[in-house]
């Protein structure tokens, strides 16, 4: 499966707790996008990440929330102390390296699903 | 944060019927692309559209470029239960580091058999 891959698919923490959520963008790409999905809502943008640098981060929290995509591992979002209002869908995207890569379509993984009990 | 006019919200029809959903803005795009989701799975690209005017088919889906770069729609002939889902448009506004995705809220589609 050469796909965006995003693990794991559920997840549940109780408040307080930290949630991590990995996504391994497709072969290939080295652009990294996170959304965030409320049910019956449209996609959120949280940030924007080619590799080991943050590009675009203006839709993140500006607390308890960060993001990485190292050089070498796939990307991680990171939620610190959760609260209830943290439960949703994390969807991660990547696009390719080619040029031209400012308007190449984005491609999605499955999401996470995270419940804050 | 910004987002496009997606329209309509939701739509009930029956199999065989076809659909028609847009994208509308006041700001100018550079690239159009309309995704489809289902319920516990990320959105999946349908069609991508790069040029003012431009139409582009992918089987029975059907999506233009307007021409003032403005709007976009999709148009779905001979729907089956299976097409049943939400449906995004998405732009590209921008160049350089002022690049920036752009998206609708989704028109939620219902096929009745």
């Amino acid at each position: 499966n050469a796909g965006v891959m995003q693990n794991p698919r559920h997840l549940v923490r109780r408040r307080g707790q930290e949630a991590r959520l990995r996504c391994s963008p497709m072969k290939g790409h080295s652009h990294v996008y996170w959304y965030r999905q409320l049910p019956e809502e449209g996609l959120k943008f949280m940030v924007y990440l080619q590799k080991e640098n943050i590009i675009d981060e203006s839709g993140m929290p500006k607390e308890r929330f960060s993001a990485e995509f190292p050089k070498e591992g796939p990307s991680i979002l990171r939620i610190q102390q959760v609260v209830r209002g943290d439960s949703a869908a994390y969807f991660c995207a990547s696009s390719p390296d080619k040029a031209g890569a400012s308007n190449q379509p984005q491609h999605f993984g499955d999401g996470t699903r995270l419940s804050i009990l | 944060g910004q987002q496009l006019n997606q329209s309509p919200q939701s739509m009930f029809i029956q199999e065989g019927e076809d659909v028609s959903m847009n994208c509308t803005s006041s700001s100018i795009f550079n690239t159009w692309l309309w995704y489809k989701q289902e319920p516990g799975e990320g959105p999946v690209l349908l069609i991508a559209l790069y040029k003012a005017g431009e139409l582009t088919s992918n089987g029975r889906l059907t999506a233009q470029f307007g021409i003032t770069r403005k709007d976009s729609f999709l148009n779905i002939s001979a729907s089956i239960p299976s097409d049943v889902g939400i449906y995004f448009c998405a732009g590209f506004r921008g160049a350089g580091n002022n690049r920036k995705l752009i998206w609708g809220l989704g028109t939620s589609l219902a096929v009745n058999p």
